[in-house]
């Protein structure tokens, strides 16, 4: 049970270019969510979905793409850099309220993004 | 709206002596309340939470929270703090009717010392 995964762990973009970030989730969990941490901030939602084939918008979504066609996997598209984009990204799952006695977020490893 | 609010950006505290964490939210309904930590270049770990019952919730590497509802506070504590417990430690709030979406504070970095 590997949890929740992000990849890559690392990438430097230039101003422009435009990358995916994956994350992928084993728990058969309903909800998935995309964040972005910067220094002093400390989490900001970008996007979320609630289940596959669904996706919302969170507080910063500007400059971001998503797409649930698996539940599964969450994907987060950065269609033209920018260098405010430098930060982590971290990915979290969270299975359905009543579900199972389980409430909480579980969190992928982060995705280090760097644009110059 | 909802909202957490970690008033103080970080805490230092002597290894060996308790350590406190404040937390306070603003949210409709019955609130879902989480502790996070977070090591250096890491992900997120689940410490606590309180959904229901008993107000002092028991989390994991010894730590605890009191839920007070009259002051809308989840403060997390521990009793005798470890060097390895420094770390950066984020309160959050799942909101009852939109369950769907967490808010987070701005997290608290807490430094323990030798």
């Amino acid at each position: 049970n590997a949890g929740v995964t992000q990849t890559p762990k690392f990438r430097v973009l230039k101003t422009g270019q435009s990358m995916t970030l994956l994350c992928a989730q084993d728990m058969n969990h309903e909800y998935m969510y995309w964040y972005r941490q910067d220094p002093g901030m400390g989490l900001r939602l970008i996007h979320y979905s609630v289940g596959e084939g669904t996706t919302a918008k969170g507080e910063v979504p500007d400059g971001y793409n998503v797409s649930r066609l698996k539940k599964q996997n969450f994907l987060l598209g950065l269609e033209s850099a920018a260098p405010s984009q430098t930060s982590v990204y971290f990915c979290a799952s969270s299975p359905v309220h009543g579900g199972s006695d389980s409430y909480e977020q579980y969190f992928g490893p982060g995705t280090r993004l760097t644009v110059t | 709206a909802q909202s957490v609010a970690q008033p103080e950006d970080q805490v230092n505290v002597a290894e060996g002596n308790p350590l406190t964490v404040k937390c306070t939210y603003s949210v409709s309904g019955n609130p879902y309340l989480f502790w996070y930590v977070q090591y250096p270049n890491r992900g997120l770990q689940f410490l606590l939470k309180y959904i229901t019952g008993d107000n002092l919730v028991k989390g994991s590497y010894g730590f605890e929270a009191e839920f007070n509802k009259s002051q809308t506070s989840f403060h997390l504590k521990k009793p005798s703090a470890l060097v390895s417990d420094s770390a950066l430690y984020f309160c959050a709030v799942r909101e009852f009717r939109l369950l769907n979406k967490f808010y987070f504070g701005s997290g608290t970095k807490l430094n323990v010392k030798p």
